[in-house]
């Protein structure tokens, strides 16, 4: 079936550091790709998708490739801010289960000043 | 605004009691989905309904119910049956029945069982 793995964390950086967050996914079909971000205590938001091979996602610095080739979705960001510190989830949109998400299991990211 | 809420916030449960899970949408979405949370561990799927008085079971749907007896409202009831239910509930709603539309969630009901 569907499954997205995505590195797991604590992922601590410095401000202004690089992010990456690894994101690989195993689907049969065209899955559209996701990035949702959780800050504590809240539901998740969209951060951004990318829904065709080759498409790239961004949104506040935040960037994202598909990949077909190597079947990923990494996460990047050119410079972190404290305000970063949250999980951030990959996901899949399953076609056998009505579109529902299929969710890696989340990295936590702390920004320290 | 549009949005989805969900309530209450935070739910306790005495063991052997079945408790409701409000979620409600007006955004106009046909696709409503309800998601359950473990601490550390990704978002995985109870049960999801496309249209209204339709609905079907994800992955982890024994010891829950739902209904979705109107559009906009999709609430999820967790039975006695339900063994370990303690955990975050988040709702999920989406625009139209395709791949690409995201979801967009509720801010979450933490249930905890006493």
């Amino acid at each position: 079936g569907d499954s997205v793995t995505q590195m797991e964390g604590p992922v601590t950086l410095s401000e202004e550091a690089f992010l990456t967050i690894n994101c690989t996914y195993t689907a049969t079909g065209y899955p559209s790709l996701f990035w949702y971000v959780q800050y504590p205590g809240e539901g998740l938001q969209l951060l951004l998708k990318a829904t065709k091979a080759d498409d790239k996602g961004s949104n506040k610095g935040f960037e994202a490739t598909y990949r077909k080739e190597t079947t990923s979705f990494h996460l990047e960001k050119g410079s972190v801010q404290v305000s970063d510190s949250a999980v951030y989830f990959c996901a899949l949109s399953a076609s056998n289960s009505g579109y529902a998400l299929n969710f890696g299991k989340g990295t936590s990211l702390l920004v320290t000043p | 605004d549009g949005g989805i809420t969900q309530s209450p916030k935070y739910l306790f449960r005495k063991e052997g009691q079945n408790v409701t899970l409000s979620c409600e949408q007006n955004l106009n979405h046909d696709a409503m989905y309800w998601y359950r949370q473990d601490p550390g561990q990704g978002l995985r799927l109870i049960y999801y309904s496309q249209i209204v008085n339709d609905f079907q079971k994800g992955d982890i749907a024994e010891g829950y119910s739902v209904s979705r007896e109107k559009k906009e409202s999709f609430p999820l009831t967790v039975t006695s049956a339900q063994k370990n239910p303690t955990a975050f509930y988040l709702c999920a709603s989406r625009a139209s029945w395709d791949r690409v539309s995201e979801q967009f969630f509720g801010p979450g009901t933490r249930l905890t069982v006493l």
